[in-house]
């Protein structure tokens, strides 16, 4: 199957610091990424949605100044949380498509720890 | 948006029981249905998936049941064994987004 690459799994921050998470499409062209957060015992939450060149669509609730998203060329998406706090600990995880409603590849994650 | 339901959050069954999975969702423009396996810590992995144009699917011990009309999928896992314990999530996707269902953690007692 294809890969998405994801990086870091994980990351230790201080408050009010900014973290920078970045998925990228191995072998394929990733025109779509889903973004997820996942918090312990919990489903995935889809936070937004990022299509090559054009400003992501973020889910009700997702503070879009707060979880910048960008998705600058086909194989790269960033998801930059910024100023975090504690409550944005969780994991990350994104998730593309190989095209329009088919099977999707999952990035490792990344545990964000924020103290 | 779409919503996705799921049934049960748990689930255990004896060794070589079947366990049964249901999901519903509510946008009709949805025409592709997943389900996913996750251990603790790690990415979902893909076990089946199912399109709209299709009302069955089966893959060895797994099979997937897709009611259009009723908007319902199930995930059917016969002859259980110890290693089929972990979190199934279902999923439905539509042109331009995924999203899943609450997730069932399945225990399998040997």
């Amino acid at each position: 199957g294809a890969v998405v690459s994801q990086h870091p799994s994980w990351v230790i921050c201080k408050s009010g610091t900014s973290v920078k998470i970045e998925c990228r499409s191995l072998d394929f062209q990733a025109t779509t990424m889903f973004w997820y957060r996942q918090f312990p015992k919990q489903s995935l939450m889809l936070m937004a949605t990022s299509n090559e060149g054009s400003k992501a669509t973020y889910e009700q609730g997702v503070e879009k100044d707060k979880f910048l998203i960008n998705h600058a060329s086909l194989t790269l998406s960033t998801l930059t949380v910024t100023s975090a706090h504690p409550e944005d600990s969780s994991f990350y995880i994104c998730s593309a498509p190989r095209g329009g409603g088919t099977e999707a590849f999952f990035g490792q994650g990344t545990r964000l720890t924020v103290v | 948006g779409e919503n996705v339901e799921q049934h049960p959050s748990t689930l255990s069954v004896q060794e070589g029981d079947s366990a049964v999975i249901k999901c519903t969702y509510s946008d009709s423009a949805s025409n592709y249905f997943p389900w996913y396996k996750q251990e603790l810590g790690k990415r979902p992995q893909l076990i089946i998936d199912i399109r709209s144009n299709v009302g069955e699917k089966k893959d060895q011990r797994i099979a997937v049941t897709l009611n259009k009309t009723a908007k319902h999928f199930s995930l059917h896992i016969t002859e259980t064994q110890p290693e089929d314990s972990a979190v199934y999530f279902c999923a439905a996707s539509g042109s331009n987004d995924m999203r899943f269902g609450a997730g069932t953690r399945l225990t399998v007692k040997p």
